[in-house]
């Protein structure tokens, strides 16, 4: 079947203790990207890969880094997580960049206390 | 820089009515628009797409929606809403260029009364 999985689907954690959330795709996506939902303010871009080795800041991108080492995995890492970051985080993947569908994952829903 | 605004956060209607979501957006050239839908607990789903063409798309799950340039407008309609409609639905645009990345809407929550 083809899908978007992430892990942990729910986080919750301390201040400062570094986190990876994983990120994986079966369908060989070439772009994956990772979205914060936050009540209110809809999705934002945090952090987006165009390939492997290839990625590049979104609108959010602080507190924040990424990784893209294999084609089907994307990890976003909080290297000392706040609790401004406790949202609800959504990976999605697209063949391409030119905006074939985007499948996202479940989501995972971070709290940092 | 592109933007979408939803100017409804909560609709309600009754099922078996129909229902119009509204869509804005601010773009300088021929954007790409979209709706997806989340169900409570659940990731986003694509409903339809906009690129290029005719300017009435059609998706899945009896929904559709038209785009209008000179309004900036690309709304999403259903004649017949089912109580299964209950969902948040978001509308995005994309932006041609090094990202491509997609600007999303705050989303409109949408209630069904049986």
């Amino acid at each position: 079947e083809a899908q978007v999985t992430q892990n942990p689907r729910y986080l919750i954690t301390v201040t400062g203790k570094k986190l990876t959330v994983t990120c994986s795709q079966n369908m060989n996506h070439e772009y994956m990207s990772w979205y914060r939902q936050d009540p209110g303010l809809g999705l934002r871009q945090i952090y987006y890969s165009m390939n492997v080795e290839v990625t590049d800041k979104g609108d959010v991108p602080e507190g924040y880094k990424v990784s893209r080492k294999e084609k089907r995995n994307f990890p976003l890492i909080l290297e000392s997580p706040s609790p401004n970051q406790t949202s609800l985080y959504f990976c999605a993947s697209s063949l391409t960049i030119s905006y074939n569908e985007q499948f996202f994952g479940p989501g995972t829903r971070l709290t940092v206390l | 820089a592109q933007s979408v605004t939803q100017p409804d956060i909560h609709i309600t209607v009754s099922e078996g009515a129909s229902l119009e979501l509204r869509c804005n957006y601010s773009y300088g050239a021929t954007p790409y628009l979209f709706w997806y839908v989340q169900s409570p607990g659940q990731g986003l789903q694509l409903l339809l797409k906009y690129f290029s063409g005719d300017t009435l798309v059609q998706g899945i799950k009896g929904f559709e929606a038209e785009f209008k340039r000179s309004q900036s407008s690309f709304n999403l309609r259903k004649p017949s809403v089912h109580w299964s409609d209950a969902a948040e639905y978001f509308c995005a645009v994309g932006a041609q260029g090094s990202n491509y990345k997609l600007t999303f809407g705050k989303g409109t929550l949408l209630t069904v009364n049986p």
